[in-house]
C-alpha cells in the first residue's frame, strides 16, 4: 500500500532563506507524487508533480523537488522564501491504479518569518 | 465552470440533523473524489466516482455516509444524523485522466453542535 510521510509538522525560516519540506513515500511501484499547499481558508493548489518524466521538477512560485527512488524522498525546495509562501503543504501520492485516490502525508505548515 | 465549486461553503448542523452538500465538478472530467480533512489533518479520501458509478466507497466512515452523481456531473454527499465527529472540511476534487491530476474546490466546513 502506498503511503507518504512529512517529517516535519511546523518549519519556520526567515524571509529570504531556503525552505526544504521533507516527505518520504512507500510505494510498490513508480509513484505519481505530487504537493499541493493550502491557505488558510482556500483550496488545496497544485503546486508540482512528478510522474516518471524527469526527476528534478519545477513547480509554480519557484518551487521545485527532486525524486530519490533510492531514498524514497521527494523534498520541497525553494531557493528564498517570500512572506506568501507561509501555508500548509502537503506532499501526496497517487493510487495509480484503479480509482487513482489520493494518499495525503500529515501536511507541514511553514511559517515565514518578517 | 473554470474550477471545482462547492455549496455552500459552510454549514452549521445540530447533531441528528441531515445534511448534503454539493459539489459541482470541472466540465468534462470524469472522475470525481470527495475527501475528509479534520482539523490539523490531512485529507482523507471517502469516495470515488467514475461518471455516474461509484466504483469505491471504502473511504466512508459510516453508513449514515451516502455519496451520488446520478448524471455523471454534481454530486451531492449526504449525511445523515449528523454526529460532532462528522465536523470537518469536506473536500471534492475533479481528475484530469490525462495528466492523472486533481483539481480541488474549496470544500465545505461542516460544524456539528
Amino acid at each position: 500500500a502506498q503511503s507518504v510521510t512529512q517529517l516535519d509538522s511546523h518549519v519556520s525560516v526567515s524571509e529570504g532563506t531556503p525552505v526544504l519540506l521533507r516527505c518520504n513515500y512507500s510505494s510498490s511501484y513508480s509513484p505519481s507524487l505530487f504537493w499541493y499547499v493550502q491557505h488558510p481558508n482556500k483550496g488545496l493548489q497544485l503546486l508540482l508533480k512528478y510522474t516518471s518524466a524527469a526527476t528534478l521538477v519545477k513547480g509554480i512560485n519557484g518551487f521545485e523537488a527532486e525524486f530519490k527512488k533510492s531514498e524514497t524522498s521527494f523534498h520541497l525546495t525553494k531557493p528564498s522564501a517570500h512572506m506568501s509562501d507561509a501555508a500548509e503543504y502537503f506532499c501526496v501520492v497517487s493510487e495509480g491504479s484503479g480509482t487513482y485516490k489520493y494518499i495525503f502525508g500529515t501536511g507541514t505548515r511553514l511559517k515565514v518569518l518578517a | 465552470g473554470a474550477g471545482v465549486s462547492q455549496s455552500p461553503r459552510y454549514k452549521v448542523a445540530k447533531r441528528g440533523q441531515d445534511v448534503a452538500l454539493r459539489c459541482d465538478p470541472i466540465s468534462g472530467h470524469v472522475s470525481l473524489f470527495w475527501y475528509q480533512q479534520a482539523l490539523g489533518q490531512g485529507p482523507e479520501f471517502l469516495t470515488y466516482f467514475q461518471n455516474e458509478a461509484q466504483l469505491d466507497k471504502s473511504g466512508l466512515p459510516s453508513d449514515r455516509f451516502f455519496a451520488e452523481r446520478p448524471e455523471g456531473s454534481v454530486s451531492t454527499l449526504k449525511i445523515q444524523r449528523t454526529q460532532q465527529e462528522d465536523s470537518a472540511v469536506y473536500l471534492c476534487a475533479s481528475r484530469n485522466s490525462g495528466t492523472d491530476t486533481q483539481y480541488f474546490g474549496p470544500g465545505t466546513r461542516l460544524t456539528v453542535l
